[in-house]
């Protein structure tokens, strides 16, 4: 099946502790998203890659890390700097340098223990 | 900041009934926008899409309405059904492919059966 896949579905993090969100796509899409998601709210930027090896910051980069080393996988690194990090993390991929629609993956809560 | 915003952040309707969500749009310069409807605990899925060039596009039972004079998206779904029950979120390209999706905060439809 095509498709993007995040993993875990939940996660728990402790103080302190950095955790990293997988996100793989099949899509052969050049350009990945991350966001965040707080209840009841809309979809904030987190960080963006249009190709490998590159990436930018979005809206509330701050506490967050990433790396494009494959075309396929973008991971989220929620580090200890980020103090609220509870909420619904959702990637995105979309075929790079034109207009189209980006599509989601299932998304993974991140609870803090 | 949003360029994007909702109207009506909640609506009701009769199963059967027609749906309209709104939603505006700031920049002039957005040549792409995209509905999407998310249920809960799920990552958004795409609805349907409009381009600059279109004030109508019709797909399943799903309607969007562009009017660049006023800066103004619509989704109208007919005969609502109970399966329609979600939060919509519009979204709008500005400009450059490369740039990321602004996406409004959402309207959450809820059908009376």
């Amino acid at each position: 099946d095509g498709g993007i896949t995040q993993s875990p579905k939940y996660l728990f993090r402790k103080e302190g502790q950095n955790v990293t969100l997988s996100c793989e796509q099949n899509l052969n899409h050049d350009a990945m998203y991350w966001y965040r998601q707080d209840p009841g709210q809309g979809l904030r930027l987190i960080y963006y890659s249009q190709i490998v090896n590159d990436f930018q910051k979005g809206d509330i980069a701050e506490g967050y890390s990433v790396s494009r080393e494959k075309k396929e996988s973008f991971p989220l690194t929620v580090t200890s700097a980020q103090k609220n990090p509870t909420a619904f993390y959702l990637c995105a991929s979309k075929i790079g340098g034109t207009a189209e629609t980006q599509y989601f993956g299932p998304g993974t809560r991140l609870l803090v223990l | 900041g949003e360029s994007v915003g909702l109207h009506l952040p909640t609506l009701s309707v009769q199963e059967g009934d027609n749906s309209i969500i709104n939603c505006a749009y700031s920049n002039s310069a957005s040549d792409y926008f995209i509905w999407y409807k998310q249920e809960s605990g799920k990552g958004p899925q795409f609805i349907i899409d409009i381009r600059s060039n279109m004030d109508k596009r019709q797909g399943q039972r799903v309607t969007v309405l562009l009017n660049k004079t006023v800066k103004h998206l619509s989704l109208q779904i007919a005969a609502t059904q109970p399966g329609d029950s979600a939060v919509y979120f519009c979204a709008e390209n500005m400009g450059s492919g490369n740039t990321p999706l602004v996406f409004g905060k959402g309207t959450r439809l809820s059908v009376i059966a």
